[in-house]
Formats: structure tokens, C-alpha cells, sequence
């Protein structure tokens, strides 16, 4: 089974700043997707960015980017410039290649501070 | 794009009532997620169709739940009879299955509560 790692259940950060959270996941599989998904107060789940697992760059999408480390299983995301608009939980999902399961991590709450 | 679009987007009911929640997924998207969101639990996937077949029912929590897709735009998940534990959020999801890549865009959710 596929385990997903938030480890980080709140974070903060100030406006303008860069902020990185982490998530580690565990699987048997070589071929896999991962996805930030982010949920603000409105609770509307929203696809921040995606990475496929074969791929060795980096996803980036504006101000978002990940760090993918296949080797460590890790998958962090690195938020530049922060926003108040960024202030959410954030969740980290795995999926494998062919399945359509999306395994969540329990989230990580951030505060952008003005 | 409408994205998924969910009704009710609240709903109060009392125990032992019945409760269908709707999704319209997105057009044009093969694939429909059902997932309940609680704090005790997170997210977790409760059913998923593919061109309104249902893949997998595994999630369902039990037979007071059931889900159905008569067509491509339109699924419900109901809940009979509805108990107070069944209180969360409700989101449906929809994606298109093209090579593998499954992203699924989310609907708003339903909040429900069962006083």
C-alpha cells in the first residue's frame, strides 16, 4: 500500500517570502505520479502542480516548484513570493501509473502573515 | 470551463433521513471520483466510475451508501439512512484518462451534517 507523509501539520510564513513544505512518500512502485493540491478556506480542492515520476526535472508552475528526489521519496514544495491568496491547507497525493487511487497525505496548514 | 459542478453545497438532515448528493463532472472527462473528507480520516476515496461504469467501490463505508452514474454528466451518492458519523464533506472529482495521466480537478464539495 501507499503511504503519503506530511510531516509538517502547520507552517508560516511572512508575505514576500519563500516557504518549502515536505512530503515523503512510500511505495514499491517506479512509475508513479505526485500531486499538490491545495485547499483554501472555501474548501475547493485545486491542483497546484504535478510531477510524473520518470521525469528528472523539476515541475515548476509560476511561483510554485517542487524538489523531487525519486531515490529519497521525497516531494517537496517550494512557494516563492508568498502571497496572503496562498494561505490554505496544502495536501500531497501519490498515484500510481495506470491506477486511479489518489493517496493523500493529512495535510499541512499555512499562514501567510502579512 | 464550468468544472465540476456539486449540489447541494450544504446540507443539514437529521438521522435516519435519506441524502443524495449530485456531481456534473467536467465535459468531456471519463473518469468520476466520489471522496469523503473528515478531520479523523482526511480524504479518502469512497468510489470511482469510468465512462459510468463503477471501477471500484472499495471506499464505500457500507451499504447506507451508494453511488450511481446513469450518464456521463450526472452522478449521486446517497446516503440511506443518514447517521451522524456520516457528517463531512463530500467532494466529487473528474478527470480524463489520456496515457495515464489522471489529474483530477475537484469539485466545491458538499458539506454535510446529520444532527
Amino acid at each position: 500500500a501507499q503511504t503519503v507523509t506530511q510531516s509538517q501539520p502547520e507552517m508560516s510564513v511572512q508575505e514576500a517570502e519563500t516557504v518549502t513544505l515536505s512530503c515523503t512518500y512510500d511505495t514499491s512502485e517506479n512509475n508513479y505520479y505526485l500531486f499538490w493540491y491545495k485547499q483554501p478556506p472555501s474548501r475547493q480542492m485545486i491542483l497546484v502542480i504535478r510531477q510524473e515520476a520518470y521525469k528528472q526535472q523539476n515541475a515548476t508552475e509560476n511561483r510554485f516548484s517542487v524538489n523531487f528526489q525519486k531515490a529519497a521519496k521525497s516531494f517537496s514544495l517550494k512557494i516563492s513570493d508568498s502571497q496572503l491568496g496562498d494561505t490554505a491547507m496544502y495536501f500531497c497525493a501519490f498515484m500510481k501509473t495506470g491506477a486511479n487511487n489518489l493517496f493523500f497525505g493529512t495535510g499541512t496548514r499555512l499562514t501567510v502573515i502579512p | 470551463d464550468a468544472g465540476v459542478i456539486q449540489s447541494p453545497r450544504h446540507e443539514v438532515t437529521e438521522m435516519g433521513q435519506e441524502v443524495t448528493l449530485r456531481c456534473k463532472p467536467i465535459s468531456g472527462h471519463d473518469y468520476l471520483f466520489w471522496y469523503r473528507q473528515t478531520m479523523m480520516r482526511g480524504l479518502e476515496l469512497l468510489i470511482y466510475f469510468n465512462n459510468n461504469v463503477p471501477i471500484d467501490d472499495s471506499g464505500m463505508p457500507e451499504d447506507r451508501f451508494s453511488a450511481k452514474m446513469p450518464n456521463a454528466s450526472f452522478s449521486t451518492l446517497k446516503i440511506q439512512p443518514s447517521e451522524p458519523r456520516d457528517s463531512a464533506v463530500y467532494f466529487c472529482a473528474s478527470s480524463l484518462g489520456l496515457a495515464g495521466v489522471l489529474t483530477q480537478y475537484f469539485g466545491p464539495g458538499t458539506r454535510l451534517l446529520v444532527l
